[in-house]
């Protein structure tokens, strides 16, 4: 089945700052990669997704890009607020999504 | 309007009982899931269905049984608890692309 690894667990910025989460997965047939956010004691929510079909992604301060070759995706977080503090989970799923595989988390926190 | 609701929120229990949370969503999803998610936050997927149909089974003991009497519910029974079942269990449907999740069942055995 699918692995995902993500890094860091976590990471401590400065308000302003950009932030940058990493994530590798294990399975080639995956084609779906959607980054959630997970507020303390909230569920956890989509923020960006993106299809392999394509490489980059961005909506506002959030980006994401894909290297499927690498099997490596990422998420960027340009002029980081302390409201963007939260655990961040990256995934991989086939598009028809019976399988979807988190990464183990990257606990953001944003100092103002 | 709730997309995925799951009760009960809070769920204290001891050792050896046998409890059951319930899922429900609105979405008209074919596909729900069960995740667990320990203390260091790791989300591990349990189960998934589609329409009905058991599609993951996660190496999960068999203390747990996962039930869909139709597609937008999916109710999971946990017999013979145990210490490390302690968790948030969290439910969530899907189409395509999105997962929506539920507000999520804390999980206390004591």
């Amino acid at each position: 089945g699918e692995n995902v690894e993500q890094h860091p667990s976590t990471l401590s910025v400065q308000e302003g700052d950009s932030a940058v989460i990493k994530c590798t997965y294990s399975d080639s047939a995956s084609n779906y990669f959607p980054w959630y956010k997970q507020e303390l004691g909230k569920r956890p929510q989509l923020i960006i997704d993106i299809r392999s079909n394509v490489g980059e992604k961005k909506d506002q301060r959030i980006a994401v890009t894909l290297n499927k070759t690498a099997k490596h995706f990422s998420l960027h977080i340009t002029e980081t607020q302390p409201e963007d503090s939260a655990v961040y989970f990256c995934a991989a799923s086939p598009y028809n999504n019976n399988d979807m595989r988190f990464g183990a988390g990257t606990r953001l926190t944003v100092k103002p | 309007d709730t997309a995925v609701s799951q009760t009960p929120k809070y769920l204290v229990t001891q050792m050896g009982n046998d409890k059951s949370i319930k899922c429900e969503q609105n979405l008209g999803h074919d596909t729900m899931y069960w995740y667990k998610q320990d203390s260091k936050k790791f989300l591990k997927i349990m189960f998934s269905y589609n329409n009905k149909e058991l599609i993951i089974n996660e190496t999960v003991p068999n203390r747990f049984s996962p039930k869909s009497p139709d597609k937008a519910h999916l109710n999971l029974h946990i017999n013979s608890l145990e210490l490390g079942d302690s968790a948030v269990y969290f439910c969530a449907s899907s189409q395509v692309g999105e997962l929506f999740f539920g507000e999520g069942s804390r999980l206390t055995v004591l």
